[in-house]
Order: structure tokens, then sequence, then C-alpha cells
């Protein structure tokens, strides 16, 4: 399996653009998270999905910023309009879940965010 | 609501033990994990403790006390490549919550 995937890699936008970042999660796993990382606040939950249903989105931190999850083998992050203070790394995770009795997050590689 | 508390930095020499804290407070409770994410890369599943006791994986161990809502990772016979930020967090069902990290250095 290839992992998770997530695109682009890097974004450099400038404020007020629309960014879109895409995860596709490992086959077979049914639950997709969003995380954003920086120095700041380090891995903070913005929203997970559950058989492609939002189940909790309360880490969302504003209404500029949106999730979808159409089916099983992909989901975007969109920032609408996009902020210098958005700017961090965003990681998709997914899991199929109680694997071992473990909850086993499996992260991509993430997508840095730059807005000016 | 969830929160971890982790030290910041830790730095040890190569091949010396290192144990890295983690103390929590939650609601629905599942189990205690553990990640290593180096520089500029994701983070990955090191350990999971769902019951109280010590957990070996190789050179690292994980511990966890439900009753102290506390949990430790076990670093032995350090090596460079350990320099990384290690991540305690919490899984309440599905829902994952992760401390701030604690930034590992490993001296020669």
């Amino acid at each position: 399996d290839a992992g998770v995937i997530q695109s682009p890699r890097h974004e450099v936008t400038e404020m007020g653009q629309e960014v879109t970042l895409r995860c596709k999660p490992i086959s077979g796993h049914n639950s997709l998270f969003w995380y954003r990382q920086t120095m700041m606040r380090g891995l903070e939950l913005l929203i997970y999905f559950n058989n492609n249903v939002p189940i909790d989105d309360s880490g969302m931190p504003e209404d500029r910023f949106s999730a979808k999850m159409p089916n099983a083998s992909f989901s975007t992050l969109k920032i609408q309009p996009s902020e210098p203070r958005d700017s961090a790394v965003y990681f998709c995770a997914s899991t199929g879940g109680i694997q071992s009795g473990a909850n086993v997050l499996t992260f991509g590689a993430g997508s840095r965010l730059t807005v000016l | 609501g969830q929160s971890l508390e982790q030290p910041s930095e830790v730095t040890a020499v190569e091949g010396a033990i290192v144990q890295i804290n983690c103390t929590y407070q939650t609601s629905g409770f599942y189990g205690l994990s553990w990640y290593q994410q180096h520089d500029g890369g994701a983070p990955t599943f090191l350990s999971y403790n769902a019951l109280d006791g010590l957990e070996e994986t190789g050179r690292f161990s994980s511990f966890l006390s439900r009753s102290d809502s506390y949990g430790y990772l076990l670093l032995q016979e350090l090596q460079m490549k350990d320099s990384a930020s290690y991540f305690c967090a919490v899984s309440g069902g599905f829902k994952t919550i992760f401390g701030a990290g604690t930034r590992l250095f490993v001296k020669a």
C-alpha cells in the first residue's frame, strides 16, 4: 500500500486566496482525520470522519475552513479565504480502527501551507 | 475536555536510557499512544497502552497507570537517530488528541 497520500506537499499563496488540500487514505481504512501542526499550537485535531461521515468538527477554527469526504478514498480540506495565520503543516491520517487493541493512526507526509 | 502534559525537551547521551512522562486529563479514555516525529517528517506510531502495565517493543517500552492518569515512554540504548519529537496521545473512541510533544536531543 502507498500509505496516506496528500497533495500538494507545499503550497504558497496570497492572503484571500482559496486553498484546497487533498487526501487519499489507506484503502480499507474507515476513519480519516485532519490535523494542523504549528510550533505554537502543536498538533491540533481539526475534524474527523468515520465511514465518510463527519463525526466531530469542533476543532475547525472558523467558518473559513471546510472539509468533505465524498467517498471512502478521497477527502478535501478547504480554506476560503486564506489568512497568514493559517500557515502551518496540515496532516491527514487514517485508521482502520481498533487493531490488536490499538487505534493506530497512519499519517500522510503533510501539506506545508504558507499564506503571504 | 482533554489535555495532556509532557516535558518540552529532554537531552541524553548515546547509549543511555531516557524516560518521557505524560499526564493526561480526559473523558472517555480508551488508551495512551506514543508517536515519533523527525524534523520535516510525519508522526509515526510507536506504541499503545490500553491497560495498566508495561508494553515492550524492542528498545522502546511504554507504561500506563490509568488510576494515576499517567504514562511514560522509555527509550533504551539511545542512538543518534532517536533524536526526534515524541508525542503522547489519548484516544477516546476514534478521536485521538496529541500532547505538545517532547523534543529529544541525543548527544554523542
